[in-house]
């Protein structure tokens, strides 16, 4: 029972671009989420969370938008640069120190 | 701040024999670890949830007998995969909560190779 899903497993977008990273979860619980950046071989890295009273967080270039009516959280990053390449997961929990579920990721190329 | 290391990054070993990879939180006190693994193109799965000086709490369908975990230490858990098999073969990853915020901070993580 996947509750966190990622449906794109892949995105292609222009350098200067905004890429837009989708999620969907099922369980109602969740109460804060989270988004990682992971590259291969190597763990994941944080980098912007929202709460589930809040329904947008921005830090820099990525902000992250939640509408909990939909379950629906998404990932904006503008402008994409190349370095943004990576594998993207969205992450979910149901309290301050519980455990996280993770989406199945989206991997993002971010092209010339 | 909040770095987490794991060691070894890599290892190698026969089927049958054990492994030991270690988690440390380097600048903080993590009363609570986690360990993942990861399998080629899919998601990180939760094995266990690890608490300093009690048990560690296994996810279902996790053979808590063939992977120990100890935390024994506020910046140190310990995963040893017991009579590895070339299945147990996959990314071991490692992850610390702090006690100032919700986020979870990952190792670089292990790849175990069983033969």
């Amino acid at each position: 029972d996947q509750q966190v899903k990622q449906n794109s497993p892949s995105l292609s977008v222009q350098e200067g671009r905004i890429s837009i990273l989708n999620c969907d979860y099922t369980n109602s619980m969740f109460d804060y989420f989270l988004w990682y950046k992971k590259y291969p071989a190597e763990g994941p890295t944080f980098l912007i969370s929202i709460s589930s009273i809040k329904d947008k967080n921005e830090d820099g270039r990525f902000t992250v938008f939640l509408n909990k009516s939909a379950k629906h959280l998404s990932l904006h990053i503008v402008p994409s640069q190349p370095g943004d390449s990576a594998v993207y997961f969205c992450a979910a929990n149901t309290g301050t120190a519980s455990k996280l579920t993770f989406g199945t990721g989206t991997r993002l190329q971010v092209t010339l | 701040g909040a770095v987490v290391s794991q060691h070894p990054s890599w290892v190698i070993c026969k089927s049958g024999t054990s492994v030991k990879i270690e988690c440390r939180s380097l600048d903080f006190q993590a009363t609570t670890m986690f360990w993942y693994r990861q399998f080629p193109k899919q998601s990180l799965m939760l094995m266990a949830t690890s608490n300093e000086g009690s048990k560690a709490t296994y996810e279902q369908g996790v053979e808590k007998d063939k992977f120990l975990i100890n935390h024994a230490s506020l910046t140190l858990s310990t995963l040893t995969v017991t009579s590895a098999h070339p299945e147990d073969s996959s990314f071991y990853i490692c992850s610390a909560l702090t006690d100032l915020s919700y986020e979870q901070y990952f190792g670089p993580g292990t790849r175990l190779t069983v033969t």
